[in-house]
């Protein structure tokens, strides 16, 4: 079992639509993290979320920490072919204090 | 400043042989991450150097090894390698990891034959 879920695991749009991608857990976390990954590419970091509740604004992309900081959803408005890639959320896990990773969700914007 | 370099980008080897892996972090970063990503497992936590020290490290075979230099460069190696070990390789480094920002390499594809 992961401990971080992502859904869904694949979304093909077409430009202009929006969407919603979520990270879901049964554990708390201090924080979470949303990457997103190119072909070729590493992740690129896009926000840390840190306060149950917190919403926090990138341009096209809204993210917000669950209340009770088990879970994250990631928002994107009017998305373009510029967003196509791999979203992972990321969190600090256990007493190991090291970053895991979801299971990740693969967007595909076409025109 | 430059960003997180890893070499080589791609690399071929057969079952059984051994393959070594570099990693050079952005200047002033004291902490280096190595992860393994694949399609069915995603993103997995190998380890996790700082100051030359293994800080943290993952639920992977003793094959998986690493070490950090004094000036914060990483190379893992890999031994006996096996068909599973076809991945992608990826490297971060950060002032602090894990809390700290971690900035990503474009990673290393290894493919085993």
């Amino acid at each position: 079992t992961q401990l971080l879920e992502q859904s869904p695991q694949f979304l093909s749009i077409q430009e202009g639509e929006n969407l919603t991608v979520y990270c879901n857990s049964s554990s708390v976390f201090s924080s979470l993290q949303w990457y997103r990954q190119e072909p070729g590419e590493g992740p690129v970091l896009l926000v840390t979320v840190v306060t149950g509740g917190e919403v926090k604004k990138l341009k096209r992309l809204t993210f917000q920490f669950g209340d009770a900081r088990k879970d994250s959803s990631l928002h994107i408005t009017a998305a373009q072919p510029g967003d196509t890639g791999l979203y992972l959320c990321a969190a600090i896990t256990g007493t190991a204090s090291k970053l895991t990773f979801g299971t990740g969700t693969r967007l595909q914007v076409t025109l | 400043k430059a960003g997180v370099t890893q070499t080589p980008r791609y690399l071929i080897k057969t079952r059984g042989q051994q393959v070594t892996l570099s990693c050079s972090p952005i200047s002033g970063h004291r902490s280096v991450s190595w992860y393994q990503q694949t399609p069915g497992q995603g993103l997995q936590f190998l380890f996790e150097y700082f100051s030359e020290t293994q800080r943290n490290k993952g639920n992977f075979p003793g094959r998986f090894s690493g070490r950090q230099f004094s000036n914060s460069r990483s190379e893992m190696n890999v031994s006996t390698l096996e068909l599973g070990d076809s991945a992608l390789y990826l490297c971060a480094s950060s002032l602090d990891a894990p809390r700290g920002e971690q900035y990503f390499g474009p990673g290393t594809r290894l493919t085993v034959t």
